[in-house]
C-alpha cells in the first residue's frame, strides 16, 4: 500500500512570495489533516478536511494560508503572501474511515519550507 | 485544550534503557501514541495504547500509562545507536475522528 505523497520535498522562497504545497493522502482514506511544525516544536494542526469537506480550520491563519480538497482526495495547501515565521515543515496525514485498530494517522515525509 | 509535555532531550549509552516522559491534560482519549522522527524523515507510528490499558509491551518497547495522574512513558530496552531520533508523545485532541496534539518531542542521543 502506498503512503501518503507530498510534494515539493523542499522550497525556498523570498518573504511575501505565495507558495503551494500538495498531497495525496491514502487511497480510501476520507480524513485528511495539515499540520505546521516549525523548527524545535512537535506538530499543530492547521485544517482537518472529511473527504471534501472542512471538519476544523480553527488554527488556520486565514488571512493568508488556504486549503482545498476539492474532490476529497488531494489537497493542495497555499500561503499567500509567506512571513518568515511560516518557515516550517509542512505535514499531511490522512486516515481511514474506521481508523483501524488504532485510529492511526499516517504522516507524508513533509515539505520543508523556507522563507528568506 | 488539550497540552502534552515532554522532556526535551536525552541522552543515554548504548545497551541501557531509555525512559521517554509525557503528561497531558486531557483524560477523555481513547487511544495515545508515541511516534519517532528521524532526521528529515516524516513521523513514524513507533506504538499506542488504548486508554483502558496500563502497560502494553512491543518487542524492546514498554509503554506504560497512568490515567489517574495523566501520565505517559516510553521504555526502550537495550537501546541502540539506531534508536537515536526525536520521539513526541501524542494524544488526540477529543475521542473520535479528531487531530492529534502533539509534546514538543524528546531528543534521544545515543552514546556508543
Amino acid at each position: 500500500e502506498a503512503g501518503v505523497a507530498q510534494s515539493p520535498r523542499y522550497k525556498i522562497i523570498e518573504k511575501r512570495q505565495s507558495v503551494a504545497f500538495w498531497c495525496n493522502p491514502i487511497s480510501g482514506h476520507a480524513t485528511l489533516y495539515w499540520y505546521q511544525q516549525i523548527l524545535g516544536q512537535g506538530p499543530k494542526l492547521l485544517i482537518q478536511f472529511q473527504n471534501n469537506g472542512v471538519v476544523d480550520d480553527s488554527q488556520l491563519p486565514k488571512d493568508r494560508f488556504s486549503a482545498e480538497r476539492l474532490k476529497g482526495v488531494d489537497s493542495t495547501l497555499k500561503i499567500q503572501p509567506a512571513k518568515l515565521e511560516d518557515s516550517a515543515v509542512y505535514l499531511c496525514a490522512s486516515r481511514g474511515v474506521a481508523g483501524g485498530l488504532n485510529n492511526e494517522q499516517f504522516f507524508g515525509p513533509g515539505t520543508r519550507l523556507t522563507v528568506l | 485544550g488539550e497540552d502534552v509535555e515532554q522532556s526535551l532531550f536525552l541522552s543515554v549509552r548504548e545497551g541501557d534503557s531509555s525512559v521517554i516522559n509525557c503528561t497531558y491534560t486531557d483524560s477523555s482519549s481513547t487511544y495515545l501514541y508515541w511516534y519517532k522522527q528521524e532526521p528529515g524523515a516524516g513521523l513514524q507510528l513507533l506504538t499506542y495504547i488504548f486508554s483502558n490499558m496500563d502497560m502494553k509491551q512491543d518487542q524492546r518497547l514498554t509503554v506504560l500509562l497512568n490515567k489517574k495522574d495523566k501520565h505517559l512513558s516510553l521504555r526502550i530496552a537495550d537501546t541502540q545507536t539506531g534508536d537515536s531520533a526525536i520521539y513526541f508523545c501524542a494524544v488526540p485532541r477529543n475521542s473520535g475522528n479528531t487531530p492529534l496534539v502533539f509534546g514538543k518531542g524528546t531528543r534521544l542521543s545515543v552514546i556508543a
